[in-house]
């Protein structure tokens, strides 16, 4: 088996700040995820890569910027902290796509905007 | 674009009642469908997938079948358990080919002793 390791845990910034959360992988899975959730909204999804160095923006994308420098990593930074913005940040990876492999999550970075 | 819509926001049951949890789907084709889930503290675990017309996907006692003509994936437990409380969410493959799911809203399912 493997595992999808978030860090921090938890996250507390300021308003304006720029934050930045890591997400590493040990399954070697090609595609990785970035998911924003919202209670009563779901998980929405910000950034995805199919592979080492390449970036696709989600629906969620605006206020964000990803990296995937390494096939085993994929970090995600909030440019510019929203004042009183909580959320819950999911990192995922898959084997091969959303249609036809399955996504295993970590257990997310919960941001708190003082 | 493709969309999920999940009905119920919360349910509350008794140990032992029955379980339907409803999800509809927008999407062109034949998208995957999936049911996830997300026990407090933990991401979202993937529950079990469909892909064809009336193909059923179940795991853990829980059961779904792609209805393509209601364009529906409604989840479905006999007897549920206490242990089974725990936030349920239905996702489609993208059509359009993308590599990425589009997540419904999520129903917080409570199940009493």
């Amino acid at each position: 088996g493997g595992i999808i390791t978030q860090t921090p845990k938890f996250l507390i910034g300021q308003e304006g700040q720029k934050l930045t959360l890591k997400c590493q992988q040990n399954f070697n899975h090609d595609t990785m995820y970035w998911y924003r959730q919202d209670s009563g909204k779901g998980l929405r999804l910000i950034y995805y890569s199919i592979t080492e160095n390449d970036l696709q923006k989600g629906d969620l994308s605006e206020g964000y910027d990803a990296s995937r420098e390494k096939k085993s990593s994929f970090s995600l930074t909030v440019t510019s902290a929203q004042k009183n913005e909580m959320a819950v940040f999911l990192c995922a990876s898959s084997l091969d796509g959303g249609n036809t492999g399955q996504l295993y999550f970590g257990e997310g970075s919960k941001l708190t905007v003082l | 674009g493709d969309s999920v819509t999940q009905t119920e926001g919360q349910v509350a049951l008794s140990e032992e009642d029955f379980l339907t949890i409803h999800c509809n789907y927008s999407a062109s084709g034949y998208p995957a469908l999936f049911w996830y889930v997300q026990y407090p503290g933990e991401g979202p675990q993937f529950l079990f997938r469909a892909s064809r017309d009336k193909e059923k996907g179940s795991s853990r006692g829980f059961e779904a079948t792609y209805d393509k003509g209601t364009t529906s994936f409604h989840l479905r437990k006999a007897s549920v358990q206490e242990s089974d409380s725990a936030v349920y969410y239905c996702a489609l493959g993208d059509s359009s080919g993308s590599w990425q799911l589009i997540f419904g809203s999520g129903t917080q399912l409570t199940v009493m002793p």
